[in-house]
């Protein structure tokens, strides 16, 4: 089975400019969460994707979106860049199924290899 | 809000020595916990998880970790590191679906 895929793997932009990552869950899994990762803040939580609907969000600013397609791939926007959105961007892609008995949340969260945007 | 501190920034053990790598955490109620392990370039791969029932957990590459409420710790431990090992350690907790705070990481040396 694929793992998470996450396209570009890396990414030279300029301050000002606008830049869209991808990333493809494994096949049936339907949760897709966004981390960034940086030397000085670590890693912190952006943002969490399950059926095309964004169920939490971690403290960044707008500049920031996300959004999930219907066949769970997930996209990041990051508008504006500044310097400091230069990081390692991980995906993480979850199992979560529905059925009449409940939902059930896998409780183990799949990374993908990253994407590193670098703004100049 | 939930936290997770990893005191150590950069650990040096000697190949075949054993390791204990130190996580507390801050949460309301009873917690998830996690660690994971990055290799540079890499993704974050889980090792092992705790949600409830023995407080000893096994994980995977020999890995395993101990719960203490009372201590608000999640250690990581080996008995004998492998060269392989070097890497960065992650203690994370999740309160929410989905939502992990990630400790600032332990960087794993081993020497020969």
């Amino acid at each position: 089975k694929a793992g998470v895929t996450q396209t570009p793997r890396y990414l030279i932009k300029t301050r000002g400019q606008q830049v869209t990552l991808s990333c493809s869950p494994i096949s049936g899994h339907r949760s897709v969460s966004w981390y960034q990762q940086t030397p000085g803040q670590g890693l912190q939580f952006l943002f969490e994707y399950f059926s095309e609907t964004q169920r939490n969000k971690g403290n960044f600013p707008g500049r920031f979106s996300g959004r999930q397609f219907s066949n769970s791939r997930s996209e990041m926007n990051v508008s504006t860049l500044e310097l400091g959105d230069s990081a390692l961007y991980l995906c993480a892609s979850s199992l979560v199924i529905l059925s009449s008995g409940g939902p059930f949340e896998s409780d183990e969260q799949f990374f993908g290899p990253g994407t590193r945007l670098t703004v100049l | 809000a939930q936290s997770v501190t990893q005191p150590d920034i950069h650990i040096t053990v000697s190949e075949g020595a054993s390791l204990e790598l130190r996580c507390n955490y801050s949460y309301g109620a009873t917690p998830y916990l996690f660690w994971y392990v990055q290799s540079p370039g890499q993704g974050l791969q889980l090792l092992l998880k705790y949600f409830s029932g023995d407080t000893l957990v096994q994980g995977i590459k020999g890995f395993e970790a101990e719960f203490k409420r009372s201590q608000s710790s999640f250690n990581l431990r080996k008995p004998s590191v492998h060269w392989s090992d070097a890497a960065e350690y992650f203690c994370a907790v999740a309160g929410g679906y989905q939502k992990v705070t990630f400790g600032t990481g332990t960087k794993l040396q081993v020497i020969p």
